[in-house]
Parts: structure tokens; sequence; C-alpha cells
């Protein structure tokens, strides 16, 4: 089956820096990679996301590349700002149901 | 865009009672939902996977005895916890897609704390 390691697992940076979180998959037939920031207590919420057919996609601050060869996308986030501090899931997807997550990295923007 | 409501957002329940969640997609039907279950500082761990009209499908490890998933409408699925422990305590998460949607959207999670 699908798994997905998800590098560094906390990661603290100043606010106006940027941010990359990095996830790597195993079954190359996962087309489908969103990522999820989760606040305490709350569910996750969908930041961006990529299929397969795409290298990059952004949504202003946020960025997701994509390397199918590699197996690995990354989330970048720029001009970090303190409400950016959250827990951020990756998860790999095919074209079933299977969807698993990344263990999460611990965003701390300082201030 | 797609709203999956879920409640109660906490629960306080003494051991050996049943404590029902509520998961309803408010906008779009959801033939399929997803039951997670979170641990402090870990990720979301799939429980099973709920199919309006038929059974659930559990992942290995989870008692479907304890575990009740009932997805009577294709807007609402709900687990019932049933005669819980302090270990069933736990943040509990659901999830639904729309139709020809590929991510999911999760709901806002249940606390539950068994006392």
């Amino acid at each position: 089956g699908e798994n997905v390691e998800q590098h560094p697992s906390t990661l603290s940076v100043q606010e106006g820096d940027s941010a990359v979180i990095k996830c790597t998959y195993s079954d190359s037939a996962s087309n489908y990679f969103p990522w999820y920031k989760q606040e305490l207590g709350k569910g996750p919420q969908l930041i961006i996301d990529i299929r397969s057919n795409v290298g990059e996609k952004k949504d202003q601050r946020i960025a997701v590349t994509l390397n199918k060869t590699a197996k690995h996308f990354s989330l970048h986030i720029t001009e970090t700002q303190p409400e950016d501090s959250a827990v951020y899931f990756c998860a790999a997807k095919d074209y079933g149901q299977n969807f698993v997550f990344g263990p999460g990295t611990r965003l701390s923007v300082l201030p | 865009g797609a709203v999956v409501s879920q409640h109660p957002s906490w629960v306080i329940c003494k051991s050996g009672t049943s404590v029902k969640i509520e998961c309803r997609s408010l906008d779009f039907q959801a033939t399929t939902m997803f039951w997670y279950r979170q641990f402090p500082k870990q990720s979301l761990m799939l429980m099973a996977t709920s199919n309006e009209g038929s059974k659930a499908t559990y992942e290995q490890g989870v008692e479907k005895d304890k575990f009740l998933i009932n997805h009577a409408s294709l807007t609402l699925s709900t687990l019932t916890v049933t005669s819980a422990h302090p270990e069933d305590s736990s943040f509990y998460i659901c999830s639904a897609s729309p139709k020809g949607y590929y991510g999911y959207t999760f709901g806002s999670g249940t606390r539950l704390t068994v006392v």
C-alpha cells in the first residue's frame, strides 16, 4: 500500500521568512496530492492540492511542487505570518479512495 | 464549496455509556464518508469507510462492534462509540467528497473524553 513520509516534523521560522515542507510517497499510482492545515482542536482544511499531470501550482503565498519521477512533492509558504502557525499534513491518493496522510509538520512562525 | 458539518464538537461521557457523532454533507450528496481518529500530536488514522445503504468497511484493528457506523442517507453518517472507555478518548473527524471531486472536505472534529 501507499506510504507517505513527511519532513521535517517540526519547523520554526521567523515571520516573513519562507517555509518548505517535503513529502515522499511510495505508490506510483498515486495521482492526487493535497496539503492540509490543521489548527488546534479543528479539522484539517485543504490549503492547496496538485494532480499528477501538473508540476507546480501556486495560490498567493502558497505553492506546491511535484516531482513524479522522484515521487516527492513539497509545500512552499512565502512571507510567513504568525497565523500560518499550525500542523500541516500532506497526503497522497490514487484513482480509488485510498487516501494516505503523512505524519504532519508542526510549523511555528515566530514574530 | 463542499461543506461537512460535524456534531458535537466536544463531548464528555461516563465509562460504559455510548456516544453518537454526526457527520453531514451540507451542500452535496456523499455516497461515501470516512471516519478518522487522531491522537494528540499524531496524524489522522482512517478507522472506517461509511457507504450509504450498505455496511461500513473497517480498517484492520478497528472493532466494528465498538464503533458502529450508520450511513442512512446521502448526507448523513453517524459514528457511535459503544460502551466507551477512557482509552476511547480521542479526536474523531469525518470527511466526504462530492462526486467527481478529487479532494476530501473534513468536518471540524469531535473531541471525545471518557471519564
